[in-house]
């Protein structure tokens, strides 16, 4: 087990409506990612949270939105949300700094989101 | 171009064979990588970090070309349970992480 936590584990929506992911860091990490990975295909970058503030964003339009608490838990959330959001969304935490690059994230099991 | 290339496979190989992946990678100014294997419907696991000078772990070889622009990963004397999708990892400016589509491997008995 990663420590990563994410819930729920899986949800059904409806077009249009809006969502809210959760994920708990692993003890100790400051920094949390999240990514969507659709059947087939690789995990695909969708921002990432570091001390609270979004640094680094991926391919997505702006009603995919995050926040990040002081105890470093993250929240993603999905607005109007379309059939091709059906997905996995996986959190993922990690240790970063300035200094350290190659540092290893670990994943969560993620929130299989489907949308209908 | 799609910024980090794999060939998806699947490679359907015999236990005890070598097996080989490439990863190509669009940026240059990229500043780590990584490969991560992904079990069916379980999260991406850490596999190794991947480093200029080649860094070797067991049956496991991961090599970067930085002139070339591609990283590879070499799995000697396959078992059973290697069989997953490997996916390559780039992390480039501003934290943007890129996988790439995986890699699909079957070890057969």
């Amino acid at each position: 087990e990663t420590g990563v936590t994410q819930s729920p584990t899986h949800l059904i929506k409806t077009r249009g409506q809006q969502v809210t992911l959760r994920c708990s860091s692993q003890s100790g990490h400051n920094t949390v990612s999240w990514y969507q990975q659709a059947l087939g295909q690789g995990p695909q970058f969708i921002f990432q949270y570091y001390r609270e503030e979004e640094n680094g964003r991926g391919n997505f339009p702006p009603r995919f939105s995050g926040l990040q608490f002081p105890n470093y838990s993250s929240e993603l959330n999905v607005n109007a949300l379309e059939l091709d959001d059906s997905a996995l969304y996986l959190c993922a935490s990690s240790l970063d700094s300035a200094q350290v690059i190659n540092t290893e994230a670990f994943f969560g099991q993620g929130t299989r989101l489907t949308v209908v | 171009r799609k910024e980090v290339e794999q060939d998806p496979g699947p490679f359907n190989v015999p236990e005890g064979a070598t097996v080989a992946f490439n990863c190509t990678y669009s940026n240059s100014a990229s500043q780590s990588f990584f490969w991560y294997r992904q079990d069916c419907r379980k999260e991406p696991k850490l596999l190794m970090s991947v480093y200029s000078s080649g860094n070797e772990d067991g049956r496991f070889t991961a090599q970067l070309n930085r002139a070339s622009q591609y990283i590879s990963l070499l799995i000697r004397d396959s078992k059973l349970s290697d069989s997953a999708t490997y996916l390559c990892v780039v992390r480039g400016g501003y934290q943007k992480v890129t996988f790439g589509t995986g890699t699909k491997l079957q070890v057969i008995p």
